[in-house]
């Protein structure tokens, strides 16, 4: 079984409609994060979490945010589904190594979203 | 926000060749990270590297944590199919609780 499970893996919607996408992990990790990812661009931070209290802003947060249910539970929301939200998004998980925090990041399979 | 100078773009092989690759950064990092994306996969991470001067091998694959901590290479010998993909490093400042930041991508197809 995958360490790191993202649903749906695919998505079609239409403007202005609310969608959430859902990561679960098995790792036992306590950070956990989510990215886009446009052609071109590579991947692009857009909220993470160090653990179910904690919630942070990355580089582009704007139109999006998330909710951490549990250690294992991540899911970020669009609330308003805008067409250049079209994008693949990655969620990623990591743990603190010894006394230093190493960010080796694990990925989910990803969710294609199509906003139309 | 900030990204890593990663090259080649792209890369067109004939199998059995052997490849490299690198990133550079104008800042220092104390981890350096390769990762390797399939089509409609997520980034699957290949080899890690936390020291400066570190060599690390994975396979065919062999990478190295550049000794001014600003810099990465990833090198692959003997080029088959299944490399074909997208490879990403990544790195992480040298404080703690910063995140990671990501090249944009090399992307490596063989030719048959």
């Amino acid at each position: 079984d995958a360490d790191v499970t993202q649903t749906p893996r695919n998505r079609i919607t239409k403007t202005g409609k609310r969608i959430m996408l859902e990561c679960s992990q098995t790792k036992g990790h306590d950070r956990m994060y989510w990215y886009r990812q446009d052609p071109g661009l590579g991947l692009r931070l857009i909220y993470y979490s160090f653990d179910v209290k904690d919630i942070n802003k990355g580089e582009i947060s704007d139109g999006y945010s998330v909710s951490r249910q549990a250690q294992a539970k991540f899911s970020l929301s669009l609330e308003s589904a805008i067409p250049n939200q079209t994008a693949l998004y990655f969620c990623a998980t990591s743990d603190l190594r010894g006394w230093e925090v190493s960010d080796t990041q694990y990925f989910g399979p990803g969710t294609r979203l199509t906003v139309l | 926000g900030q990204q890593l100078n990663q090259s080649p773009q792209s890369m067109f092989i004939q199998e059995g060749e052997d490849v490299s690759m690198n990133c550079t950064s104008s800042s220092i990092f104390n981890t350096w990270l390769w990762y390797k994306q399939d089509p409609g996969e997520g980034p699957v991470l290949l080899i890690a590297l936390y020291k400066a001067g570190e060599l690390t091998s994975n396979g065919r694959l062999t990478a190295q944590f550049g000794i001014t901590r600003k810099d990465s290479f990833l090198n692959i010998s003997a080029s088959i199919p299944s490399d074909v993909g997208i490879y990403f490093c990544a790195g992480q400042p040298n404080f703690g609780n910063e995140k990671l930041t990501f090249g944009t991508g090399t992307r490596l197809t063989i030719i048959p």
